[in-house]
C-alpha cells in the first residue's frame, strides 16, 4: 500500500540559512500534519492541514511557515535555521473525521542537520 | 496538554506480559497508539474513539475510559518484535493534532 512520502531524507543546512521540507500523503488522505521530533523526545505537533486550510497550530516557530497544495502535497519552510532546528521532522496523514477512520500515518521523516 | 504515560520503561523476557497507562487531564475525543523504533516513524497500532470500546491487533489490545479519560495498551505473550518505545498520542474533540505523551520504552529480551 502506498504510504506517505517525504523529502528530503536527510538534510543538512546552516545556521542562518533556509530550509524545505516536502510531503505527499497516502492518496485520498486530505489532512497532513507535521510533527517535530528532537532525539529521545516524543514528537511535537507543529501544524495541520485539513483541504489545504490551515486546521490546527502548535508550537511552531514564527521562522517557519507551511502551506498545503492542491494535490494535497505539503511543504514546510524553514527560515533563519538555529541549531536547535536539528531534529526529526515527520508528515503524517489521514483521513478526515468524516470518514470514520482518521488514524495518522507517518512519513519516514526528515532528519536535519544544522551545523 | 501532553498526555502522562506510564511506566516510563519496561524489560520483558518473552512471553511475558506488560500494561502501559495513558492518561490525560483533558476531555477525549480519541486516543491513538504508536509503536516507533529507534530512528525510525512511529508505526500506528490502533486507535480508540469515546465510547469506551476495546480494540484488538493479534496479541496487543487496548482499551479507552473516557470517563477517566485514560487509555491502556496491552502486551500479551510478547515477542521480540514488540521492542521499541510506545506513545500514546491523544485528541480533544476541537484537535486536529496528537498530543504525544513521553513515551514508554518496551524492551523484550529472549
Amino acid at each position: 500500500a502506498a504510504g506517505v512520502i517525504q523529502s528530503p531524507r536527510h538534510l543538512i543546512k546552516e545556521k542562518r540559512e533556509t530550509a524545505t521540507l516536502k510531503c505527499y500523503p497516502i492518496p485520498r488522505h486530505d489532512t497532513v500534519y507535521w510533527y517535530q521530533q528532537g532525539p529521545g523526545q516524543d514528537p511535537q505537533f507543529l501544524i495541520s492541514f485539513y483541504e489545504k486550510m490551515q486546521s490546527d497550530k502548535g508550537s511552531i516557530p514564527d521562522r517557519f511557515s507551511a502551506q498545503q497544495f492542491s494535490d494535497y502535497h505539503s511543504e514546510l519552510n524553514m527560515s533563519s535555521l538555529e541549531l536547535g532546528d536539528s531534529a526529526l521532522y515527520f508528515c503524517a496523514s489521514s483521513a478526515s473525521r468524516a470518514s470514520g477512520s482518521y488514524e495518522q500515518y507517518f512519513g519516514p521523516g526528515t532528519r536535519l542537520t544544522v551545523t | 496538554q501532553q498526555p502522562v504515560q506510564s511506566p516510563q520503561a519496561v524489560i520483558l523476557r518473552e512471553g511475558e506480559d506488560a500494561v502501559i497507562n495513558c492518561s490525560s487531564s483533558k476531555a477525549l475525543y480519541s486516543v491513538h497508539w504508536y509503536r516507533q523504533k529507534h530512528g525510525e516513524a512511529p508505526v500506528f497500532l490502533m486507535i480508540l474513539l469515546k465510547g469506551g470500546e476495546q480494540k484488538g491487533h493479534e496479541k496487543i489490545s487496548a482499551s479507552f475510559n473516557e470517563k477517566k479519560q485514560q487509555s491502556s495498551l496491552y502486551l500479551t505473550a510478547s515477542q521480540l518484535s514488540y521492542s521499541g518505545t510506545y506513545f500514546c498520542g491523544t485528541e480533544g474533540s476541537n484537535d486536529y493534532k496528537l498530543s504525544f505523551g513521553a513515551g514508554t520504552t518496551v524492551t523484550v529480551r529472549a
